[in-house]
């Protein structure tokens, strides 16, 4: 059975604090790594694709890496407009097409 | 553009009642999606589309129907509510299999559903 966790559960910062982001994975085969923000009351939103190990992404203050059994999302000098909850989901090629696993989420706090 | 719109964003309903939840997408995407979001749960999928004139059950459909009514609307039927349905549900699309961007998901803003 597909799973992702998502660690921690909850993260706060101070501003300017970088740390990481855990998603690990389990799947039959990886079709694509997504991350994803949800700000709280709204829809999530589209950060990266990642499709094969040692892929890496970047937008602003975020890095997505992934290996084979899990992805990474570094944040480097946190501002306070980076808090939100930060999705992980994976498809997997046995699965329905466009159907993806989402895991709980990490919610990120960051403190000016 | 509008994206991913989603009708009502609020409701109360008392057990046994039905509604239906509208969507509606402007980028001429194929696949369209139910998600419902409850805490410590994450997203979990209800029904999907992955094309006009085609829905499929996902993770948790029962007390759910569906309806692709054509390539921009896709709405989510409650016939008779339970409180177990209380959530926040999302809207998705994405441009489909072979497409540039084929399983990125855009989002609805949601719609939060109380049964009491």
């Amino acid at each position: 059975e597909d799973q992702v966790t998502q660690s921690p559960e909850a993260l706060r910062l101070q501003e300017g604090e970088s740390s990481s982001l855990n998603c690990s994975y389990t799947v039959s085969g990886l079709r694509g790594l997504f991350w994803y923000r949800q700000d709280p009351g709204k829809g999530p939103e589209f950060l990266f694709t990642l499709y094969s190990a040692g892929e890496e992404k970047e937008k602003e203050r975020l890095k997505a890496t992934l290996t084979k059994k899990e992805s990474f999302l570094h944040i480097t000098a946190p501002k306070p407009e980076d808090s939100a909850t930060y999705l992980c989901a994976v498809l997997d090629y046995g699965g329905s097409q466009g159907n993806l696993i989402f895991g709980k989420g990490t919610k990120l706090s960051v403190k000016p | 553009n509008a994206g991913v719109t989603q009708t009502p964003k609020f409701q109360v309903l008392k057990t046994g009642q039905s509604m239906t939840l509208q969507c509606a997408q402007d980028m001429n995407h194929n696949s369209m999606y139910w998600y419902r979001q409850d805490p410590g749960m994450g997203l979990r999928l209800i029904y999907y589309s992955a094309s006009e004139g085609t829905t499929d059950k996902g993770e948790v459909p029962n007390g759910y129907n569906v309806s692709r009514l054509n390539k921009r609307e896709f709405s989510l039927r409650l016939e008779s509510a339970a409180p177990s349905q209380t959530s926040v549900y999302f809207c998705a699309s994405n441009p489909g299999q072979g497409a540039v961007g084929a399983n990125v998901l855009t989002f609805g803003a949601g719609s939060r559903l109380t049964v009491l």
